[in-house]
């Protein structure tokens, strides 16, 4: 069974309007770690953001935001005013038992965020 | 600067050779990892080592070997086994240890191997 989940391959988005990537997750590990990472054409991945299972708050980075929505194990990247740079792909990772750094992170399958002028 | 370093770049093999990816981190990170990524397919981990003289098969190990002798390496063989290899590798790495867990990783810029 899938971990991560992206169901959007592919989403279009109007330069400076804002933009939601959906991600859902499973595990029955209740201490985990999520993240997303952007990958450009250049191929290098870069990281945006991250939740912890026990964080009480959304995190915030920046244009970047995550709707945790804990009990539906959803973990959506808002990006707002977006930009023409913005346009890669991204991806939704998990860790489970995020106490330890070492375990690996498993990654969705990605979307590809296509901003238009 | 600290940081992942994956050569060559683009690599090019032909059938039934093997062929050796290079992975070199600077940032004194226990964990190194090896993932592969297809279009559509997200990145799927092939091996990944959490102290150096050990290491554990991924989700697609098959076809691939790898080594973890030195704490700042660990290259990735892609065997004449391995029927599909083209592929974009990448490399990361992470502290590891307790309590690090909300530490992503580091990347490498990857390697684009391609058979001919």
């Amino acid at each position: 069974a899938q971990k991560i989940t992206q169901t959007q391959p592919g989403m279009f988005v109007q330069e400076k309007e804002a933009v939601t990537l959906d991600c859902t997750y499973d595990t029955s590990d209740p201490s985990y770690g999520l993240f997303w990472y952007k990958q450009p054409s250049s191929g290098e991945m870069i990281f945006l953001i991250y939740q912890g299972s026990y964080d009480q708050q959304n995190a915030t980075e920046g244009r970047y935001s995550l709707n945790f929505q804990k009990a539906r194990k959803s973990a959506n990247l808002v990006i707002s005013a977006s930009q023409l740079g913005d346009s890669a792909m991204y991806f939704c990772a998990m860790r489970e038992g995020w106490i330890s750094g070492n375990t690996p992170l498993v990654f969705g399958k990605g979307t590809r965020l296509s901003v238009i002028a | 600067d600290g940081g992942i370093t994956q050569s060559p770049k683009y690599l090019f093999r032909k059938e039934g050779q093997n062929v050796t990816l290079s992975c070199e981190q600077n940032l004194n990170h226990d964990a190194m990892y090896w993932y592969r990524q297809d279009p559509g397919q997200g990145l799927r981990l092939i091996y990944y080592s959490q102290i150096v003289n050990d290491f554990q098969k991924g989700d697609i190990a098959e076809g691939y070997s790898v080594s973890r002798e030195k704490k700042e390496s660990f290259p990735l063989t892609v065997t004449s086994a391995q029927k599909n290899p083209t592929a974009f590798y990448l490399c990361a790495s992470s502290i590891g240890g307790a309590g690090t867990g909300n530490y992503g990783y580091t990347f490498g810029s990857g390697t684009r191997l391609t058979v001919v």
